[in-house]
């Protein structure tokens, strides 16, 4: 089973400031068929990147993903006051598997 | 735009069974693979199981098999899991997922449902 480490835990930052996640696997992902997704309290998730870089219909450009192999990153441009939540990646290469989480609060 | 609907959740001791229901609409059920996924009280997403968009195929992780079977009624556009021999590690909410495809290399999760509520305790 691939497993998947996010870091940090938890990110303190004030919005317009950059966010940068990072997701990494225990053994390559297959074919970079990598995936974030973005949980708010009481709420389902919601789809942010797949194929590591692909953004989902009618997310904002301000959200992008990068990496390959190993080592995977989401980044938030500029934090609007919506985008305060808990992100998730997530790895379809070989079975499913979810990260731990980092969550990104107001500092 | 898909839509996801979970039902059958609730409090049942354990060693107990429980079957959830997801109906699905606004979307084509059978041209996709669709997941339950849990989440316990203040953790993590995890991965329970996946069906093909046939329903020839399913997989489940280590911590279910042989005790959830997951399947589907394409007629009905509604996807089930049944759930025995459960345990107090089980509560969590599931939810119903969408994947973006019938079966492979596509399984991140294109729609969620809002997830229903297992608790497992005497």
């Amino acid at each position: 089973e691939i497993v998947l480490a996010q870091s940090p835990g938890t990110l303190s930052l004030s919005p317009g400031e950059r966010a940068t996640l990072s997701c990494r696997a225990s053994q390559s992902v297959n074919s970079n068929y990598l995936a974030w997704y973005q949980q708010k309290p009481g709420q389902a998730p919601r789809l942010l990147i797949y194929g590591a870089s692909s953004r989902a219909t009618g997310i904002p450009d301000r959200f992008s993903g990068s990496g390959s192999g190993t080592d995977f990153s989401l980044t938030i441009s500029r934090l609007e006051p919506e985008d305060f939540a808990v992100y998730y990646c997530q790895q379809y290469g070989s079975s499913l598997t979810f990260g731990g989480g980092t969550k990104v609060e107001i500092k | 735009e898909a839509q996801l609907l979970e039902s059958g959740g609730g409090l049942v001791q354990p060693g107990g069974s429980l079957r959830l229901s997801c109906a699905a609409s606004g979307f084509t059920f059978s041209s996709y693979a669709m997941s339950w996924v849990r989440q316990a009280p203040g953790k993590g997403l995890q991965w329970v199981s996946l069906i093909t968009g046939s329903g020839d195929t399913t997989y489940y992780a280590d911590s279910v098999k042989g005790r959830f079977t997951i399947s589907r009624d394409n007629s009905k556009n509604t996807l089930y899991l049944q759930m025995n021999s459960l345990r107090a590690e089980d509560t969590a909410v599931y939810y119903c997922a969408k994947h973006a495809c019938s079966a492979y290399s596509c399984e991140y999760v294109t729609s969620w449902g809002q997830g229903t509520l297992v608790t497992v305790s005497s």
